[in-house]
C-alpha cells in the first residue's frame, strides 16, 4: 500500500529564517506530486505540483520554492520567512497522469513564523 | 471562475444525532465531486468521491449526494458520534485539471 510522509509535524522559526518541509511517497512509482497551504476557515491552496523529477510548476507567487530532487521526494523551501508564510502544509500525491481523480493527502506541517 | 461554496460553516449536534452538509459548486466542464474529513491538525481523508453519473454514494454512516444539474452536492452524517466531529471539505475537479477547487469545510462538533 501507498503512504505519504511529511516532517517535521511542527515547525516554529523566527522571520527571516529559511525553511526546508519534506514530503516523500511510498509504494507508487512516478507520482504527481503537490503542496498545499491551508489557511485557517479557507479552503486549500496549490501551491506547486510537479509530474517528474526537476519538474515543478508554481501556482501562487512567493517566496517559496519548491524542489523534486528524486522521483518520490518533494521539497518546499525559502530562503526567508515572511509572517504570512504560516500555516498547515499538506503534501498531496496523485497517480501518474491522473489529475482530476483521487489525491491522497500527509499528515501535514504546522508552521508558526515568529 | 470555479468556485466551491459550503454551508454551514460550522455545526454542533449531540451524539446520536443526523446532520446534513451542503456544498454548492460551479466547476465546469465538471469531472468530480469528493467530500473530505479532516481531523483537527490532520490531513484530510476521502471519504466519497462521485462522478457525473453517480447521484449517491455511502461509506459506513456517511452518505453522499450529487445533483449535477444542479451542481449542489450534500452529505448526511447519521447517528452521529463523537469521532466525527472534525471539518468536512467538498473537492471538486474538472475533466483533465490538475488544479482543484476547494471549499472551505463545515466544522461539525458533536457533543455528547
Amino acid at each position: 500500500s501507498q503512504t505519504i510522509h511529511q516532517w517535521p509535524a511542527t515547525l516554529v522559526q523566527p522571520v527571516g529564517s529559511p525553511l526546508s518541509l519534506e514530503c516523500t511517497v511510498e509504494g507508487t512509482s512516478n507520482p504527481n506530486l503537490y503542496w498545499y497551504r491551508q489557511a485557517a476557515g479557507r479552503g486549500l491552496q496549490l501551491l506547486f505540483y510537479s509530474v517528474g523529477i526537476g519538474q515543478i510548476s508554481s501556482e501562487v507567487p512567493q517566496n517559496l520554492s519548491a524542489s523534486r530532487p528524486q522521483d518520490r521526494q518533494f521539497i518546499l523551501s525559502s530562503k526567508k520567512l515572511l509572517l504570512s508564510d504560516s500555516g498547515f502544509y499538506l503534501c498531496a500525491w496523485s497517480p501518474r497522469g491522473t489529475f482530476s481523480y483521487e489525491q491522497y493527502f500527509g499528515p501535514g506541517t504546522r508552521l508558526t513564523v515568529t | 471562475k470555479n468556485q466551491v461554496e459550503q454551508s454551514p460553516q460550522s455545526l454542533i449536534i449531540l451524539e446520536g444525532k443526523n446532520c446534513t452538509l451542503q456544498c454548492n459548486y460551479t466547476v465546469s466542464p465538471f469531472s468530480n465531486l469528493r467530500w473530505y474529513k479532516q481531523d483537527t491538525g490532520r490531513g484530510p481523508v476521502s471519504l466519497t468521491i462521485m462522478t457525473f453519473s453517480e447521484n449517491t454514494k455511502s461509506n459506513g454512516r456517511y452518505t453522499a449526494t450529487l445533483d449535477a444539474d444542479t451542481k449542489q452536492s450534500s452529505l448526511h452524517i447519521t447517528a452521529s458520534q463523537l469521532s466525527d466531529s472534525a471539518s468536512y471539505i467538498c473537492v471538486v475537479s474538472a475533466v483533465n485539471d490538475y488544479k482543484l477547487s476547494f471549499g472551505a469545510g463545515t466544522t461539525v462538533t458533536v457533543r455528547a
